[in-house]
Formats: structure tokens, C-alpha cells, sequence
């Protein structure tokens, strides 16, 4: 069964620094993909960033990369020079390419830019 | 633009009553999926379906059944509800062919 893990329920910086959130997943599948949503106080998700499992390289979207290790499993995401409207509720979330296609999501964690 | 369209934003019913949470999908989407938002908990699959009339169990199904009889419309079952349900409850869609997710805006449900 698949699973992902945020250990980080909650944290906290302050404006322009830099963060990063955990996440970390379980599989038996070689080919998946790997997300990062973003969750306001409005519900609506917003994707933040995508990564493909086949893919070495790292995905970079403006302020937000992610450091992917397949090995580990492990899929943090580090959003560079935050800002207050990074304010929400981060979610970690996968998918395999194969298969029954069952996304999973992480606990989510909350996320606070502080001014 | 594509629409994911859940039918109601906030739902409120008794314990015992049957719920019906209707999600529409507008881009002849395969895969749609239920999920139920917690604190603490995330998003926890409840069912998701790959096809129409096809169905698989999520994560936790019980307490809820779900019908696809067109492709585009996916809905989630609560035969009785009871408070323990209440919760907020999210519909994605899937598309296939680049692995793009789409989201409705939510169903808060409470039951009294």
C-alpha cells in the first residue's frame, strides 16, 4: 500500500527567509508522480509543483523547488525568499503511473509567513 | 476552462439521514476520487473510481458507497449519516494522459 508522510504539522518563518517541507512516501512502484499542493483559506488546491519518478532532475517552479531522493523516498519542498501569500496549507501527494491510479495525500502542513 | 463542480459548498443534515454529494466533471476525465479533509488527518481517500461503473475502495470506505454511472458524474453516498461524517470532503479529477489533477471547491458537511 501506498503512504505519505508529513511530519511537520505546523511551522512558522519569517518573510523573505527560506523553508523547506518534508515528505516522504512508501511504494513498491518504479514509475509514479510526485506532487505539491498548495491549500489557502479558500479550499481551492492549488498545484505547486510536480515531479515525474522516471526524472533525475529536480523540478523548479520560480520559488519552489523540490529535492526528490528516490532512494530514500523522500520529496521536500523548499520555497526560497517566502512570501505572505505562501501563508496556507501544504499538501504532498502521489500517484502511480501504473495500475489502479489510488493518489494518496500527505497530513498536510500548515504553513505561516510571518511579517 | 476545465470545471470540477461539486453541487453544494455547505450541507447540513440529521444523523440517520441519507446524503447524497454530487461531483461533476466536465473534461471526460477517466479517474475521479473522494476524499474527506480532517485537521490533523489530510486528505484520506474514501473511494475513486477509474472508469464508469468502476469502483475501488479507498482508504476508508466504510460508512460510504459511490456511483458512477456517467463518466462525467461521480457521487459519494452517506446511507446514514452520522456526526463522526461530518467533515469537509473534496472531489478531484484525473487526467490520464499528463497525470493533471483537478479539484472542486469542497462540500462542508456537518451532521447534527
Amino acid at each position: 500500500a501506498q503512504t505519505v508522510t508529513q511530519s511537520q504539522p505546523e511551522m512558522s518563518v519569517q518573510e523573505a527567509e527560506t523553508v523547506t517541507l518534508s515528505c516522504t512516501y512508501d511504494t513498491s512502484e518504479n514509475n509514479y508522480y510526485l506532487f505539491w499542493y498548495k491549500q489557502p483559506p479558500s479550499r481551492q488546491m492549488i498545484l505547486v509543483i510536480r515531479q515525474e519518478a522516471y526524472k533525475q532532475q529536480n523540478a523548479t517552479e520560480n520559488r519552489f523547488s523540490v529535492n526528490f531522493q528516490k532512494a530514500a523516498k523522500s520529496f521536500s519542498l523548499k520555497i526560497s525568499d517566502s512570501q505572505l501569500g505562501d501563508t496556507a496549507m501544504y499538501f504532498c501527494a502521489f500517484i502511480p503511473i501504473q495500475g489502479a491510479q489510488k493518489l494518496v495525500f500527505g497530513q498536510g502542513t500548515r504553513l505561516t509567513i510571518n511579517p | 476552462d476545465v470545471k470540477v463542480t461539486q453541487s453544494s459548498r455547505y450541507l447540513v443534515k440529521r444523523t440517520g439521514e441519507k446524503v447524497f454529494l454530487e461531483c461533476v466533471q466536465d473534461m471526460d476525465h477517466e479517474n475521479m476520487f473522494w476524499y474527506r479533509q480532517d485537521p490533523g488527518l489530510g486528505l484520506r481517500l474514501i473511494y475513486f473510481s477509474y472508469d464508469v461503473k468502476m469502483k475501488e475502495k479507498g482508504d476508508i470506505p466504510e460508512g460510504y458507497s459511490v456511483s458512477r454511472e456517467k463518466k462525467e458524474r461521480f457521487s459519494l453516498i452517506l446511507e446514514s449519516a452520522s456526526t463522526n461524517q461530518t467533515s469537509m470532503y473534496l472531489c478531484a479529477s484525473l487526467d490520464g494522459g499528463n497525470e493533471k489533477l483537478f479539484f472542486g471547491s469542497g462540500t462542508q458537511l456537518s451532521v447534527l
